[in-house]
């Protein structure tokens, strides 16, 4: 059964700071990996698909890698901004399609 | 472009009752997906349909069922609604095990 977890639970930095998010997954043959963002409230939106081909993906000011053999993915932020604040949502696609979620680190950037 | 679309937004319903959450996706997607996001617990699925007609039990399916009638629309019924189903119900549409796109969610109560 595959789980996935996110550390930490909640990280408040100050404005500029880079800063990496971790994601964990326990059944390392997933098929590819998704990071969301869910400001209060409302839905969530895709930020980066990995392929499991691939090992990382850029858009922007983020950056996010992932290694099926050790069971993680990170994604980096850089020069952070006080409306990069909501929560990070990753999730990892198994081999029959299905789509399962972390439980999300809740960002927090100080102006 | 709607994309996904969930109704109804808001509900309110009282222990026994029944009800359907619909959802609609405008982008040829095979896959969809029925979550719940409840605080501190991240999205559960519920249940994922990979294609018209094909459904697969999530990680928390009991009490409800869902529908896969054709390829836009995948609904969720609860047939005796339960205090512990009060949760925020996310439909979300992909091509399979690619980018996934999440509706905006539907805010259930159960008194």
């Amino acid at each position: 059964k595959q789980e996935v977890t996110q550390i930490p639970a909640a990280l408040s930095v100050p404005e500029g700071e880079n800063l990496v998010l971790n994601c964990s997954f326990t059944d390392s043959a997933i098929y590819n990996l998704q990071w969301f963002r869910q400001d209060p409230g409302k839905g969530l939106t895709s930020l980066l698909l990995i392929q499991s081909s691939q090992r990382e993906q850029t858009s922007g000011r983020l950056n996010a890698s992932l290694d099926k053999s050790s069971g993680r993915s990170t994604l980096y932020i850089a020069a952070s901004q006080p409306g990069d604040s909501a929560t990070y949502l990753c999730a990892a696609y198994n081999q029959g399609g299905k789509l399962i979620f972390g439980q999300g680190t809740e960002l927090s950037v100080k102006p | 472009n709607a994309g996904v679309t969930q109704t109804p937004k808001f509900q309110v319903l009282k222990t026994g009752q029944s009800m359907t959450l619909q959802c609609a996706q405008d982008m040829n997607h095979n896959s969809m997906y029925w979550y719940r996001q409840d605080p501190g617990m991240g999205l559960r699925l519920i249940y994922y349909s990979a294609s018209e007609g094909t459904t697969d039990k999530g990680e928390v399916p009991n009490g409800y069922n869902v529908s896969r009638l054709n390829k836009r629309e995948f609904s969720l019924r609860l047939e005796s609604a339960a205090p512990s189903q009060t949760s925020v119900y996310f439909c979300a549409s992909g091509a399979r095990a690619l980018e996934a796109f999440f509706g905006q969610g539907t805010r259930l109560t159960v008194v």
